[in-house]
């Protein structure tokens, strides 16, 4: 499963946009990348995946580069109800196609 | 929106003793998959199941953890005996089918204290 490298905390400024790195140099050209967040004490929360082209959707958006070695999630108008860890993750392209989490980026909302 | 439901929320046992979670899957889920969160660090898979299989259970104590999903819908998550480093979050998640495609979504979680 490629491995994925992210920022373990992020600050933003409420109705700014946050943007969210996630490095994934080894990815295989069939792996999705997803991103989940996970609120204090809840499940995480799916908010978008892709494969090659940029995704949006009422969430966020999703912007992968073309090489697909990495990516970036946007929030468009962060509110304070967005603070969370986000986890980036290649999702495996084995039989099981498990999501493997990392340490996620801590994003704090800054009012 | 259908949710993967799991119970209970909140569990407290000592240790020796035995506990058990329940998982509901969203209707029609075929994939049902139980992971575990320590405090402070990302969900870990235990096993995954597809209809009533065990796709992948290579992450399971076996010794002391099992689980079932006798008829391919609900599922059962056991400990027994439980150690103080069971403390933990018990997720469950499921989704459509194994395909890359298909969103895995996850219940609220059970919070096991051991003391």
């Amino acid at each position: 499963d490629a491995k994925t490298t992210q920022p373990p905390s992020m600050d933003c400024a409420e109705g700014r946009a946050a943007n969210l790195p996630c490095n994934h140099s080894t990815i295989s050209g069939n792996e999705y990348v997803y991103w989940y967040r996970q609120i204090h004490s809840q499940g995480p929360q799916y908010i978008i995946h892709g494969l090659k082209n940029n995704e949006t959707n009422e969430m966020a958006s999703l912007i992968i580069t073309e090489d697909r070695k990495s990516s970036t999630l946007i929030l468009p108008h962060a509110t304070l109800r967005d603070t969370a860890v986000y986890y980036c993750i290649a999702r495996s392209s084995g039989s099981a196609r498990q999501l493997t989490f990392g340490s996620g980026t801590q994003l704090t909302v800054l009012p | 929106e259908a949710e993967v439901a799991q119970s209970p929320r909140y569990k407290i046992t000592e240790k020796s003793q035995a506990v058990a979670f329940w998982c509901d899957p969203i209707s029609g889920h075929a994939t049902l998959y139980w992971y575990r969160q320590i405090l402070g660090q990302g969900p870990e898979l235990l096993v995954q199941f597809q209809d009533e299989s065990v796709v992948d259970d290579s992450q399971l104590p076996k010794d002391r953890f099992s689980a079932e999903r006798l008829k391919g819908v609900d599922s059962t998550l056991k400990i027994q005996p439980a150690e103080l480093g069971d403390s933990a979050m018990y997720l469950c998640a499921s989704s459509q089918s194994l395909d890359s495609r298909s969103t895995i979504y996850f219940g609220e979680g059970s919070w096991l204290t051991v003391v």
